[in-house]
């Protein structure tokens, strides 16, 4: 069955370029996350989205970071003047119900970051 | 916020042998713990949780066990298999208005030597 589904699988930056990665969540899912995984570390949160509301961006670790689901499915998160230290693998999650511990969240493949 | 914390970081176990993965949490108002299994290029996949008001869960080859009194709780896989390696991330939750917000640990790499 289709799941979480991310793109581009990998992506090359030069240091001060802007970068975008798409997500597609799981058809129906009210939920979406993004999270940021450093090499040899678990995902830390970065944002979390309620079908198009944005009700937490707290994670997000600068300005230079925004994220965007503007018809409550698909996600973007862009990346603007990429740093090296922003050089990680990006995952999306979704889940079915709105919020709640409870709710399984299904993690899409990543997106792996490079920063030259 | 929530810290957890999880070790080893490294674990080998011979095949058909038990590994047992640790991990403690600060936050005590956190009700939700779920572990999750990620192999190499994939997203992490859930294979177990449990939540606060149960001490143990088991799945076929796989159990967690909870202790709130020590803010600690642990995953046991029975009947090693060389598909078990990855590494075994735990999380946690709380209650309330943040209660999507998962705190992962740093990670298990598990490896199991046929």
């Amino acid at each position: 069955g289709a799941g979480v589904s991310q793109s581009p699988r990998y992506k090359v930056a030069k240091r001060g370029q802007d970068v975008a990665l798409r997500c597609d969540p799981i058809s129906g899912h009210v939920s979406l996350f993004w999270y940021q995984q450093a090499l040899g570390q678990g995902p830390e949160f970065l944002t979390y989205f309620q079908n198009e509301a944005q009700l937490d961006k707290s994670g997000l670790p600068s300005d230079r970071f925004f994220a965007e689901r503007p018809e409550g499915s698909v996600s973007t998160l862009k990346i603007q003047r990429t740093q090296q230290e922003d050089s990680a693998v990006y995952l999306c999650a979704s889940s079915r119900g709105a919020g709640g511990g409870y709710n399984e969240q299904f993690f899409g493949p990543g997106t792996r970051l490079t920063v030259l | 916020g929530e810290n957890v914390e999880q070790h080893p970081s490294t674990l080998s176990v011979q095949e058909g042998d038990s590994a047992v993965i640790k991990c403690t949490y600060s936050d005590s108002a956190s009700n939700y713990f779920p572990w999750y299994k990620q192999e190499l290029g994939k997203g992490p996949q859930l294979i177990i949780d449990i939540r606060s008001n149960v001490g143990e869960k088991k799945d076929q080859r796989i159990a967690v066990t909870l202790n709130k009194t020590a803010k600690h709780f642990s995953l046991h896989i029975t009947e090693t298999q060389p598909e078990d390696s990855a590494v075994y991330f735990c999380a946690a939750s709380g209650p309330g208005a943040g209660s999507y917000q998962l705190t992962f640990g740093k990670g298990t790499k598990l490896s199991v030597i046929p």
